[in-house]
């Protein structure tokens, strides 16, 4: 079983529709939580980032973090054909340098 | 604007040759790395270093090897290519230990034939 997982899609939704994506994860000890935006061809960009449990708002994107269920969200309010690319968590334990990645959601907007 | 610059966007090779891949930043970051990425595997880290002179084995170094003289430069080096070693590789920087906003280059796509 993976440390990370996370559902490859894709998912096609409509423009304007609200968009959920998540990742579930097995260590109890990630406390930190990121997702990155991948559009085709270009490496990945940070999106979201947040400490611990809770919710982190951002213009049209809302990152929650739920540690007693190891479930963590992002959602995306008023989707445009913009977002469409691959979504990925990341998340560390803060014991090293290293991230865990999961594999990655592709999210298609259809206009 | 903070930047990676990875030398090369694609390349083909040939089995057995040698291959260099650059990357620089320009944001005098700590930390940088060195991942491939593969459908359905996500990203895998292959070397990281987080001082000049310094490197520490990722997930999958086997076949791998890495490079850092100056600050701002992390090469890749594929001893002796293979064609399982085809595949997109991402360099990334980051500020400091435990500061997890990568910076992301955009990518060398190789591919070994």
């Amino acid at each position: 079983q993976k440390e990370v997982e996370q559902d490859p899609g894709p998912l096609s939704v409509p423009e304007g529709a609200i968009v959920s994506l998540n990742c579930t994860y097995s260590n109890s000890a990630f406390q930190y939580f990121m997702w990155y935006r991948q559009y085709s061809r270009k490496g990945p960009e940070l999106l979201m980032y947040t400490y611990s449990s809770g919710n982190k708002e951002d213009g049209r994107f809302t990152a929650q973090v739920d540690k007693s269920s190891k479930y963590i969200s992002l959602f995306i309010r008023d989707s445009q054909p913009s977002d469409s690319a691959t979504y990925l968590c990341a998340m560390s334990d803060g014991s090293n340098y290293q991230l865990i990645w999961g594999a990655g959601t592709k999210l298609i907007i259809k206009p | 604007d903070v930047k990676v610059t990875q030398s090369s966007r694609y390349l083909v090779k040939r089995t057995g040759e040698k291959v260099f891949l650059e990357c620089v930043q320009d944001m005098d970051h700590e930390n940088m790395f060195w991942y491939r990425q593969d459908p359905g595997l996500g990203l895998r880290l292959i070397y990281f270093s987080y001082d000049v002179k310094m490197k520490e084995k990722g997930d999958i170094p086997e076949g791998y090897s890495v490079s850092r003289e100056k600050k701002e430069r992390f090469s890749l080096i594929l001893e002796s290519a293979s064609t399982n070693q085809t595949s997109m590789y991402l360099c990334a920087s980051s500020l400091s230990v435990a500061n997890y906003g990568y910076t992301f280059g955009s990518g060398t796509r190789l591919t070994v034939v």
